[in-house]
Parts: C-alpha cells; structure tokens; sequence
C-alpha cells in the first residue's frame, strides 16, 4: 500500500539555524500538506499545497516557514530561522483530488530546537 | 470557525467491554469528519470518515462511528476493545470548502488486559 515517508525521522538544531523537512507523498496525490504537534498539544495545520502553490495557510505559517516541490516527488518545509517553539513534530500529508480529498500521513519528524 | 471538541483525556475500559471515544464538533459549512489514531513513535494512522450517506461509519480494525446531525457528535465506537487498541484517537472534521483538517486534542484510550 502506498504510504507518505518523511525525512530524517528525527533532527536536532541550534537556534537561529535553518532546517529542511522532506517528505514524499503518496505518487498519484495532488494535494499536500504541513501540520505540526507540539509535545502534549492538538495537531495543528500549517499550509496546503496545490498546482505549485500555497492554497491556504494558517496563522503559524509566517514568513521564517516556506515550501517547495522541488521536483516531481519531494514535498519540502523549510524554517529559516528556528526557534525553541518551533519544536514540535512535523507531519505532511497528502491527499487525491475525490470530493473528500482523504488525508494520508507520514510518520512525521521529531525536531528539537536547541 | 470550525472546532472540534474531545471531552475526555483518557478513556479506561476493560478488554472484551465495548468503548466510546466522544467527538463533538463545530463547522459552518457541510462536514467532513474523521478518526485517527497514533500508536506511540508512530504517525497519524486514518481509521475512518463520515462525508455523506449512512450515519454508521465502519472503518479499518473493527471501529465504527456514528455521524448525529442534531448533537453534531461523531463518538468513536468498538463493540468488543482489544489490548491493542490502547493508543491515542484524534476526532478531525474538515469543512467542505478547506483543505485544511482541524484536529481535536486527542484522547488516550487504555484498554486494561
């Protein structure tokens, strides 16, 4: 069964550093998406993706986070500039084009701001 | 604005006992909603949905939810719980008109052996 994978599993990073999550969605998906989960708290949505462009975004989503499909597979967040709030684990998600645009996840990655 | 609401942090039942995970929720627009559930370590792992059509949703490893328009709950259900059901169940609706999935807080279900 095809399933969304994410890399690394785990990343650790000063603070003031910039870091790159990558996923690869689900190959047939259209439609992507960032959520975060701070350790204890509700998984949160970050952005969602569409036809090379951001289709909504939440108020998390400010200017330090950006994404990119760099080619035809990889689904990138980047933080340019993190913080000790910024860690959280990351999940993206993709998902088809039916009516109910069913979300699939990955494993997520654990990043810890230091 | 769209919510989701999990009364209960955790949820104890014995195994072989039926459970309930509760989920109410707020959308203004037509509702899609769904069930997750995270394994320790693990990602969010879908279990099943409501988008239309009959109010009981069967999903993967014999859950079941029931969609009530009036009450706006979508309660998680099992007739029969498993020690291996023990983990952490996210009630998520999304509205019809927006990508994004709005996640409750979470309940952590422990199944006692």
């Amino acid at each position: 069964e095809p399933e969304v994978t994410q890399t690394p599993s785990h990343q650790v990073t000063q603070m003031g550093q910039e870091v790159i999550l990558r996923c690869v969605p689900i190959s047939n998906h259209l439609y992507f998406y960032w959520y975060r989960q701070i350790l204890g708290q509700k998984v949160e949505f970050l952005v969602s993706f569409y036809n090379n462009e951001i289709s909504e975004k939440s108020e998390i989503f400010d200017d330090q986070f950006s994404v990119e499909r760099p080619d035809g597979s990889n689904f990138t967040l980047k933080i340019r500039s993190t913080k000790l709030e910024d860690s959280a684990m990351y999940f993206c998600a993709s998902s088809g084009t039916g009516i109910t645009k069913e979300q699939y996840f990955g494993p997520g990655t654990r990043l810890t701001v230091t | 604005a769209q919510s989701v609401a999990q009364p209960e942090d955790q949820v104890n039942v014995a195994e072989g006992n039926p459970l309930t995970v509760k989920c109410t929720y707020s959308v203004s627009g037509n509702p899609y909603l769904f069930w997750y559930v995270q394994y320790p370590n693990r990602g969010l792992q879908f279990l099943l949905k409501y988008i239309t059509g009959d109010n009981l949703v069967k999903g993967s490893y014999g859950f079941e939810a029931e969609f009530n328009k009036s009450q706006t709950s979508f309660h998680l259900k099992k007739p029969s719980a498993l020690v291996s059901d023990s983990a952490l169940y996210f009630c998520a609706v999304r509205d019809g008109r927006d990508d994004k999935i709005i996640f409750g807080k979470g309940t952590r279900l422990h199944i006692l052996p």
